[in-house]
């Protein structure tokens, strides 16, 4: 497609499931980034992608949060062991790249809305 | 460490007023890049400028305007002659140039339009 797409877009989860969330960046964008927003907040970072590696993981919270990109392609976002404090909009981001003096501004998707019960 | 500063939380104009969004940086890098992105209610952040720290020209675009001042720290962004589809929350942001690139957002300014 021609944007960033992020499935589901809802979903609705117990304390203490698993969730995945996938996103789909725009293709050729070899930088990816992931990030939470609350309600009322701006996006907090969680983890950004150059390729398949993951090159700043400093914004996950805790070892419960997780992400891959395999094929320097989608991503997922896995969180273990949910809790109430995860609900969330988790938003996906790509660029073209990311290096020393090299910017490409961030196209996000519509983001994925958690929430736990 | 890097930081972006929204002081307003919530800005109620007028249509057809001028009104201006604040936003305060700070960072250790000589080489950085400063944002503004537009959130409206369907949620989807949308890039409206891009700023590189060696140049501050100040740009405009239409009605918006961007005033970038180093010696402050301040990338203020002006909308003019507000119109209601202008409602939305805006979030200024930093990428630094070292170390990482993460983008680094402020807290966000709501702006609510009044016809």
């Amino acid at each position: 497609g021609a944007g960033v797409s992020q499935t589901p877009s809802n979903k609705v989860t117990e304390k203490g499931k698993y969730v995945e969330l996938r996103c789909d960046p725009i293709s050729g964008h070899t930088a990816l980034y992931w990030y939470r927003q609350s309600l009322g907040q701006g996006p907090e970072f969680l983890i950004y992608f150059q390729g398949t590696g993951a090159a700043d993981d400093s914004g996950l919270p805790n070892d419960r949060f997780f992400a891959v990109r395999p094929e320097g392609s989608v991503s997922t976002l896995k969180i273990q062991r949910t809790e109430r404090g995860d609900s969330a909009v988790y938003l996906c981001a790509s660029s073209l790249r990311e290096k020393a003096g090299g910017t490409g501004e961030l196209f996000f998707g519509e983001g994925s809305r958690l929430t736990v019960l | 460490a890097q930081k972006v500063t929204q002081a307003q939380t919530e800005i109620s104009v007028v249509e057809k007023e001028d009104v201006t969004l604040d936003c305060v940086y700070e960072t250790r890098d000589t080489t950085y890049y400063l944002f503004w992105y537009k959130q409206p209610p369907s949620g989807e952040l949308v890039f409206l400028i891009r700023r590189n720290s060696f140049d501050e020209q100040n740009e405009i675009s239409g009605r918006y305007s961007w005033n970038f001042q180093k010696s402050t720290s301040s990338f203020n962004f002006t909308i003019t002659a507000s119109q209601v589809v202008d409602s939305a929350v805006y979030f200024c942001a930093l990428r630094g140039n070292s170390g990482t690139y993460k983008y680094i957002f402020g807290t966000g300014t709501r702006l609510k339009v009044l016809a």
